[in-house]
């Protein structure tokens, strides 16, 4: 089945420095999207990347989706405390007929601390 | 968009006894799903809810412990049966307005068994 890889686990920073978090599927993916998931809370919406070597940003954030469609990127740039949270990606899966199973398997999310 | 009410927030149950979640959303949805994530870590899918048909559960989820209903378009219910500690969890409850978009979660439920 599709594995979606996420580094790292953690991140510590300091406010003001950037940051980066990786994603990496094992198979060739529909889309991939990025979620922010703050402590107790849910996951909620940050983007959505379909086109091979798609970029977008979002004020300081720089989502990359790669040219074989199989990893991505979220850069935050001068980090503020409320970055603080849990960021995942989910990939959508293509089947061997290249359409969608329309459901998201998730990474296991980068923790980032930020310390003022 | 959507917005998701999902109760109950939290509870503490015995084990062997079985907690019905149940998720409304605001608007039809065809595509409605259920997740299990433990605390500080990644979600993972239990199954799919399907209106007017059966739950397609993930590999390692099973109807007989993790039944689900779907009755109309805008809520489901996954009961969480014969709890053992294991069992304790948050739940989420997902949908997608449409197919391959961004999705919505429910508040999430945080179920403690004892």
């Amino acid at each position: 089945g599709q594995q979606v890889m996420q580094i790292p686990q953690y991140q510590h920073v300091q406010e003001g420095e950037d940051f980066t978090t990786y994603c990496n599927s094992s198979t060739t993916l529909s889309n991939i999207q990025w979620y922010k998931q703050r402590p107790g809370g849910h996951p909620v919406f940050l983007i959505q990347l379909v086109k091979s070597g798609e970029v977008k940003k979002q004020k300081r954030l720089t989502f990359q989706f790669g040219e074989a469609k199989k990893n991505s990127s979220l850069h935050i740039t001068a980090t503020q405390t409320t970055d603080v949270g849990t960021y995942f990606c989910a990939g959508t899966q293509l089947n061997a007929g290249g359409t969608s199973y329309g459901k998201l398997t998730f990474g296991q999310g980068t923790i980032l601390t930020v310390h003022p | 968009s959507a917005v998701i009410s999902q109760k109950p927030s939290r509870d503490i149950c015995q084990r062997g006894t079985s907690l019905t979640i149940q998720c409304q959303v605001d608007s039809q949805v065809t595509m409605m799903f259920w997740y299990r994530q433990q605390p500080g870590q990644s979600l993972t899918l239990i199954a799919t809810a399907n209106q007017g048909s059966e739950a397609t559960y993930e590999s390692g989820f099973v109807i007989d412990k993790f039944p689900i209903s779907r009755p109309n378009l805008t809520f489901s219910t996954l009961t969480v049966s014969n709890m053992s500690p294991e069992d304790s969890s948050i739940y989420l409850c997902s949908v997608e307005v449409q197919m391959n978009t961004e999705a919505f979660f429910g508040q999430g439920t945080r179920l403690t068994v004892v």
